[in-house]
């Protein structure tokens, strides 16, 4: 119940394309779901996160949809270029503020 | 958002030893967390530390092999004991600031213990 499933493992879109990465969790209890993107040799940043009471987030070019009756989120990266190349991680809040992630996707986008 | 920084940024140590790591943030944060992450794996928080109190281990870590202080609300580290090859990862301190949902993270200590 504490899990957060995350697929696909990778992704590779072309260049201008639109990357979607998805992922799904059981317990209701959750209230925060951030995204992460990592470069290699790097920590993880937050790029985008969304609260259960409302359905999408936009921010430049990413996006969250949320869809709480099904318990799935997901990141949607428009005009997708080379330098989001990265790892992708879907978390959610669980209790005592620790985050439970997903398994991440490797996404590459082909110029 | 908080910046983060750790020392090492990466490490060789030989197998028996023992490696500590320290987490500066630049700014007062209620919550710190240590995490392990293998390469192209996910990560696995390792230990929640509170300023003013003992931290709290999940499961699969104990206090013994992965010894943490957080002596102030700006500072923490991370000792990894009696090192053996299993323990070479990416070691990652993260911080959340109070009433702020969003954490963030460290550039990571990357340890290879041969």
């Amino acid at each position: 119940q504490q899990q957060v499933k995350q697929s696909p493992q990778s992704l590779i879109v072309q260049k201008g394309g639109i990357s979607i990465i998805n992922c799904a969790y059981e317990n209701t209890a959750f209230d925060y779901f951030p995204w992460y993107q990592q470069f290699p040799g790097k920590g993880p940043a937050l790029l985008i996160a969304i609260r259960p009471d409302v359905s999408e987030k936009k921010e430049g070019r990413f996006t969250i949809s949320f869809n709480k009756s099904a318990k799935q989120f997901s990141l949607h990266i428009m005009d997708s270029q080379p330098g989001d190349s990265a790892t992708y991680f879907c978390a959610a809040e669980g209790s005592n503020y620790q985050l439970i992630w997903g398994a991440g996707t490797k996404l590459i986008i082909k110029p | 958002s908080a910046v983060i920084s750790q020392k090492p940024s990466r490490d060789i140590c030989q197998r028996g030893t023992s490696l500590t790591i320290q987490c500066q943030v630049d700014s007062q944060v209620t919550m710190m967390f240590w995490y392990r992450q293998q390469p192209g794996q996910s990560l696995t928080l390792i230990a929640t530390a509170n300023q003013g109190s003992e931290a709290t281990y999940e499961s699969g870590f104990v206090i013994d092999k992965f010894p943490i202080s957080r002596p102030n609300l700006t500072f923490s580290t991370l000792t990894v004991s009696n090192l053996s090859p299993e323990d070479s990862s990416i070691y990652l301190c993260s911080v959340r600031q109070g009433g702020d949902y969003e954490q963030y993270f460290g550039p990571g200590t990357r340890l290879t213990v041969t």
